[in-house]
Formats: structure tokens, sequence, C-alpha cells
């Protein structure tokens, strides 16, 4: 297993338009971590996943966020109608049930103009 | 919730020791982690700490925790090039979240 993959790495878009990215985790870790990571700060908590349920949701997802994991593997986060303040880096992790040891993918760089 | 804050920067020599601060708020936190992050990349886990321990050691590096003054350090003995980047202290939060600080920025002087 070669880890957390995020696709894709980098991704540029119009303001307005929508954009979804993937994250596929390690395959036997049935937890799965959305974060936000703004220009000079540490990675912010965005939403997480057990197996396909998600469990909780941060106030930062606002409604034009939206995250699924359909079949309790890989994850999706969609952003829709996509603002200027939405340019962060997107952090996907995974974990084993209670592990404490967490896992993040190189993470997809999103860019709004 | 929890607030972890770091300082910003640190330089030292290749070859000194380099020792990175972090202060938390929240005694509840089971563990208490390190990550690098080189520029342009995810989150790499360095080490971590129980919070009832007082100390742990992995090669060159060693965490330091003092739960009474909510203070945790990361030294790393031999710092190298390869060290610089960008280090982040993180608490667990209850469900598994990780409450992350700003990051200190390490510079390695050759």
């Amino acid at each position: 297993d070669t880890g957390v993959s995020q696709d894709p790495r980098h991704k540029i878009t119009k303001r307005g338009q929508n954009v979804t990215f993937r994250c596929d985790p390690i395959s036997e870790h049935n937890r799965l971590y959305w974060y936000r990571q703004t220009l000079g700060q540490g990675p912010e908590f965005l939403t997480y996943f057990q197996n396909e349920a998600q469990l909780e949701k941060s106030r930062l997802l606002s409604d034009r966020f939206s995250a699924e994991r359909p079949k309790g593997s890989f994850s999706t986060l969609e952003i829709q109608r996509t603002e200027q303040g939405d340019s962060a880096m997107y952090l996907c992790a995974s974990s084993l049930g209670e592990s404490t040891e967490a896992f993040f993918g190189q993470g997809t760089r999103l860019t709004v103009v | 919730g929890e607030d972890v804050e770091q300082s910003l920067f640190l330089s030292v020599r290749e070859g000194d020791s380099s020792v990175i601060n972090c202060t938390y708020t929240d005694s509840s936190s089971t563990y208490l982690y390190w990550y690098k992050q080189e520029p342009g990349a995810g989150l790499q886990l360095l080490t971590y700490i129980f919070s009832n321990m007082d100390m742990k050691q992995d090669q060159r590096l060693t965490v330091l925790l003092n739960k009474k003054d909510k203070h945790l350090s990361l030294r790393i003995a031999d710092t190298q090039t390869g060290d610089s980047a960008i280090y982040f202290c993180a608490g667990l939060e209850y469900g598994n979240k990780l409450v992350f600080g700003a990051g200190t920025i390490l510079r390695v002087k050759s």
C-alpha cells in the first residue's frame, strides 16, 4: 500500500465553479478525515467518516461543502460555487479505528481566481 | 476545545540541536503529536506521546511533556539540512480529531 492518495494535487478554478476532490485512504483504515490548511496556518478539521457514516462536521463546513464516502473506501469532497476564500490546501487523513496514528495524504491545493 | 500555540520560527546550524516548543490548553488530550511538513507536501507523522508520559525518545527525536505547564517540546539532535521544514504540534480531541498549532518554521543553515 502506498499510503493516502489524493487527486488532483492542484486545482485552479474560476470563482463560482464547482470542484470535487478525491481521497483514497490506506486500504484497511476505516476512519477518514478532511482538513483544510490556509497559508501560514496549521490544518483545521472539516469532517470525518467512520466507514461510510459521516460522524462529525465542523462549523467551517458551510452549506456549499459536501463530503461523501459511499462504500466506506474512497471519499470525495465537493465545493459548490467556489469563492476566493476557499483557496487552501485540502488534506485527507486516515486511521484504523481508535488508532492513535493518522496518516495524511499529499493534499489538494485549490486556487480560486 | 483545544488551543495549541507554537513559536513561529527557529534557525539553527547544521549539527546543532533544535528545540521546538508548544503549549496547549486542553489537559484532557490523551495524545500529543509532532508532524513535519515540507514545502508543498502533506504532513508526515514524526512521533507522538501519551499524556501520562514525561518523555519519549525515538532516534534523533526527543519529546518532553510537562503536564503541569501544558508544555510540549520536540528536540532534534544533530540537525541536518533535510530537517528544514514546518513542524506542527497537535493535540487529540474527542472523536480522534487533531487540533494543530500554526507551525514552527525550522531553518537549518549549513
